[in-house]
């Protein structure tokens, strides 16, 4: 299996603040990355799909970047409605998620 | 509007048996690959298996911890996605999503997905 490592676990940050999330696989996934966003008692919500591709509806301030092992999801500004956990996922072979990053308000 | 409705949670003793169903609309159900990903308490997110479209082979993967004990099953006539789950252990504890895989033409991705549905195994 792939192993995805999020980092970090737990964020604290406030809105408008520009906030990264690192994820890395154990090895080369290409661009076969997604990032969604998890709030609670909800089901996830895709964001954004092969490293780079915005879903339809997901606003602009959220941006994914990287390729092979190393991948990061951006979000410009923080808005108030962005406080959730984020997982990213690799479909180059059977899906595995990362562990989770917890965006918290500071 | 895409829907994905599972029903079929409770709670279930150790080594027991259950089947979720997983009723889709607002879309052509029959062309999409479909998974389940589970969430045990406080945890994160775990894919449990696949079920590739019939014009794809209709055939089935498992993860490791699933395989053998849980199988996924079909019904195109009824747009609706099965997981019977068997054998099942207290590991096996979780809310258990269906979700629609690439559909969107997102690749691979999960982009629709259901409420959820808990199951709780405990004696």
């Amino acid at each position: 299996d792939i192993q995805m490592t999020q980092s970090p676990s737990t964020l604290s940050a406030s809105v408008g603040d520009r906030v990264t999330i690192t994820c890395r696989a154990s090895q080369s996934i290409s661009s076969w990355l997604a990032w969604y966003q998890q709030k609670p008692g909800k089901a996830p919500k895709l964001l954004i799909y092969k490293a780079s591709s915005l879903e339809s509806g997901v606003p602009s301030r959220f941006s994914g970047s990287g390729s092979g092992t190393e991948f990061t999801l951006t979000i410009s500004s923080l808005q108030p409605d962005d406080f959730a956990t984020y997982y990213c996922q690799q479909y180059n072979s059977y899906p595995t998620f990362g562990g989770g990053t917890k965006v918290e308000i500071k | 509007e895409v829907q994905l409705v599972e029903s079929g949670g409770g709670l279930v003793k150790p080594g027991g048996s259950l089947r979720l169903s997983c009723a889709a609309s607002g879309f052509t159900f029959s062309n999409a690959w479909m998974s389940w990903v589970r969430q045990a308490p406080g945890k994160g997110l775990e894919w449990v298996g696949r079920i590739k479209s019939k014009t794809d082979g209709g055939t089935t993967d498992y993860a490791a911890p699933v395989k053998g004990r849980f199988t996924i099953s079909r019904d195109d006539s009824k747009n609706t996605l099965y997981l019977q789950m068997n054998s099942l252990k207290t590991e096996d504890t979780a809310v258990y999503y269906c979700t629609t895989e690439g559909y969107s033409g997102s690749s691979h991705s999960f982009d629709y997905w259901g409420q959820g549905t808990l199951v709780t195994v405990s004696s």
